[in-house]
């Protein structure tokens, strides 16, 4: 099974701040890979298909790139409604979470 | 619109099987694929099972022993079980849509299942 590696585990940024995710697969995934944001209490949404493939709705201050085993998700402008925890998921083979990034206020 | 509601028994006992049931609206099983994906409570989310627009299925490695994914398109139902539940079984449980080329692109509010005696 593919095993898929998010860092960091938590972040503290504050309003405006640009921030960076990163996931890892453990083989190459070729563009296969998507983001989810979810709120306490909430379900998950999608954000990002095909690696940088934005969600209809989503804003386009979240972007994302990568390809092959390495990918990043970047939010360029933080607002309030962003801080949430965001996972990326490998659809290559099959599927796996990373174990989520929980973006907090500093 | 796209619809997923999960129904299912709240609190099941050690070592049962548990059955839980999407029900769709707003598309057809036969043209998407739906997943189901649980999440302890405080904990990341895990992908289970899917079956898809063919009527094919697919398992997490971890879990395909327990588990069995199926479908009555009539009703506009996928329908999951699990069984030998355990304690760390306990989580909430969402059943979610695939698309051609976004995965679960809607996903249902979920159930949330304890296992305890």
């Amino acid at each position: 099974a593919i095993q898929v590696t998010q860092s960091p585990t938590s972040l503290s940024a504050s309003l405006g701040d640009r921030v960076t995710l990163t996931c890892r697969a453990s083989q190459d995934i070729n563009n296969k890979m998507a983001w989810y944001q979810q709120k306490p209490g909430e379900v998950p949404q999608l954000l990002i298909y095909y690696a940088s493939t934005l969600q209809s709705g989503t804003p386009s201050r979240f972007s994302g790139s990568g390809a092959g085993t390495d990918f990043s998700f970047t939010i360029s402008h933080l607002q309030s409604e962003d801080f949430a925890t965001y996972y990326c998921l490998q659809g290559y083979s099959l599927y796996t979470f990373g174990a989520g990034t929980k973006l907090e206020l500093k | 619109q796209v619809q997923l509601k999960e129904s299912g028994p709240g609190l099941v006992q050690p070592s049962r099987t548990l059955s839980l049931t999407c029900t769709v609206s707003g598309f057809s099983l036969t043209s998407y694929g739906v997943s189901w994906v649980r999440q302890p409570p405080g904990k990341g989310l895990e992908w289970i099972a899917a079956i898809w627009s063919g009527g094919s299925t697919d398992y997490n490695s971890a879990l395909k022993s327990r588990l069995s994914i199926s479908r009555d398109t009539s009703k506009s139902q996928v329908l999951l079980k699990m069984n030998s539940l355990q304690t760390e079984d306990t989580a909430m449980y969402f059943c979610a849509r695939e698309s051609a080329v976004a995965p679960f692109d809607y996903w249902g509010q979920g159930v949330m299942v304890t296992v305890s005696s």
